[in-house]
């Protein structure tokens, strides 16, 4: 099965809003990325949340991880339009040997001007 | 700042033909991977590689599949003979520490 599965939300906010999207993800993990890609283009690691970790920053970048609910969130700060892309939640974990990493579906935002 | 490339950028192939999609990781990571992406899906792993071995594989990674470290700067995926379903953005990945950092992919399309 597949770990990391975001809601699958399309979300669009306008510029200067902020933009909260979700993640969970099934089994027990050691480590939780959140990466972004722009509309065909590669994968842009953002941020690393371990498993004993409740919070990180980066930047405008706020995530937080539950391991209780299996949940992480990512909250990114007076959006900007060049934030508009597809946010991805990875997860790395032992259940599935600690080399892989599991991704969800991807959470589409779009930052109007 | 170092970065993960590929080539080509994008790569139509007729079916049952063979490819080659290269991948120069980060210069001092050790661990290398390989994912993919078909349209409007999820990514994937296919397969990881560290110590001029693999480490793991998941079950797309068939025989059809090889990796190959040939020097010490190139990472290469050898699809033998494409299917239709093998088009998808395969994108390569290396590490050092938790974080993996990907290139910007290779779309490949089979015809």
């Amino acid at each position: 099965s597949q770990q990391g599965e975001e809601d699958p939300q399309a979300l669009s906010i306008q510029e200067g809003e902020n933009a909260t999207m979700n993640c969970s993800y099934k089994t027990s993990i050691n480590n939780l990325q959140w990466y972004r890609q722009n509309s065909g283009r590669g994968l842009v690691h953002l941020i690393l949340i371990r498993s004993n970790e409740r919070e990180k920053h980066s930047g405008r970048l706020r995530v937080t991880l539950d391991t209780s609910k299996k949940s992480s969130s990512l909250l990114i700060t007076a959006s900007r339009a060049a934030d508009t892309a597809s946010y991805f939640c990875a997860t790395g974990s032992a259940v599935y040997g600690n080399n892989r990493l599991a991704f969800g579906k991807g959470n589409q935002v779009v930052v109007i001007p | 700042e170092p970065e993960v490339t590929q080539t080509p950028s994008h790569q139509v192939t007729q079916m049952g033909q063979e490819v080659i999609l290269r991948c120069v990781p980060i210069s001092n990571h050790l661990y290398f991977y390989w994912y993919r992406q078909i349209l409007g899906q999820k990514v994937e792993f296919l397969v990881s590689f560290y110590n001029n071995e693999i480490s793991e594989k998941s079950e797309i990674f068939d025989d059809q599949f090889s990796v190959e470290r040939p020097d010490g700067s190139n990472f290469t995926l050898k699809i033998r003979s494409t299917k239709l379903e093998d088009s998808a953005m395969y994108f390569c990945a290396s590490r050092v520490q938790r974080e993996q950092f990907f290139g910007p992919g290779t779309r490949l399309t089979v015809l």
